[in-house]
């Protein structure tokens, strides 16, 4: 079964600092891989996805991530935070090609952005 | 609106109470999907529907909970006699199909209170 891993559930950095979070997955093969958002009272909002290729991905709002086969992990990073980038951050894996669509989503990571 | 809308967004109920939750998907996306978020449990799935096809029901946690929807668009989750360990924000996407990769797109969510 595919499972996913944020091991840092608050992360708290200063405006214009960088930031990386952690996402590590279990699965069998290369799943396909995702980053989403979640501000104060709103639903998710997609980041990134990782499908194939280059491993390095950008997305949307400045944010991209990189995907290491051998350290399975799939860990985002922004090279200057900004005060609205403060929300809840969840990595989720698919299986590739899969119908049905059902993401595993990890347990999140809260990050708090000091002015 | 454009996106995926959903209603009440805030619900509080009494422990043993039926309630039902809705969810109006992005027009002309055939893939349906509710997820539970809980505190301690991070997104869960609970159904996926792909046009006419049978529903998914694998992450139903109880057969208390029920799906359905109706002429392939607006669905509606229900919940029998709400236990407690039911609180959650429950949130409905949608895709504009069911493989793995096509972007979820995801509504709000609906607040349930259970006490």
């Amino acid at each position: 079964a595919q499972s996913v891993t944020q091991p840092d559930i608050h992360i708290t950095v200063s405006e214009g600092a960088s930031l990386e979070l952690r996402c590590n997955y279990s699965y069998g093969a290369t799943p396909y891989l995702f980053w989403y958002v979640q501000s104060p009272g709103q639903g998710l909002q997609l980041l990134l996805k990782y499908f194939s290729g280059d491993t390095l991905v950008q997305g949307i709002k400045g944010f991209e991530a990189e995907f290491k086969r051998s350290q399975s992990s799939f860990n985002l990073r922004k090279p200057s935070v900004h005060w609205s980038d403060a929300a809840e951050y969840f990595c989720a894996v698919g299986a590739p090609k899969a119908a049905g669509n059902k993401l595993t989503f990890g347990g999140g990571t809260r990050v708090l952005v000091k002015p | 609106g454009a996106g995926v809308s959903q209603s009440p967004s805030n619900k509080v109920t009494e422990k043993g109470k039926d309630v039902e939750l809705r969810c109006d998907p992005i027009s002309g996306h055939t893939a349906l999907y509710w997820y539970r978020q809980s505190l301690g449990q991070g997104l869960e799935f609970l159904i996926y529907f792909q046009g006419n096809s049978a529903p998914d029901k694998s992450g139903l946690p109880s057969d208390r909970f029920s799906a359905e929807r109706t002429g392939g668009s607006v669905s509606t989750l229900t919940i029998q006699r709400t236990q407690q360990e039911d609180s959650a924000v429950y949130l409905c996407a949608s895709s504009s199909d069911r493989y793995t990769g096509n972007t979820i797109y995801f509504g709000e969510g609906s607040w349930l209170t259970v006490v």
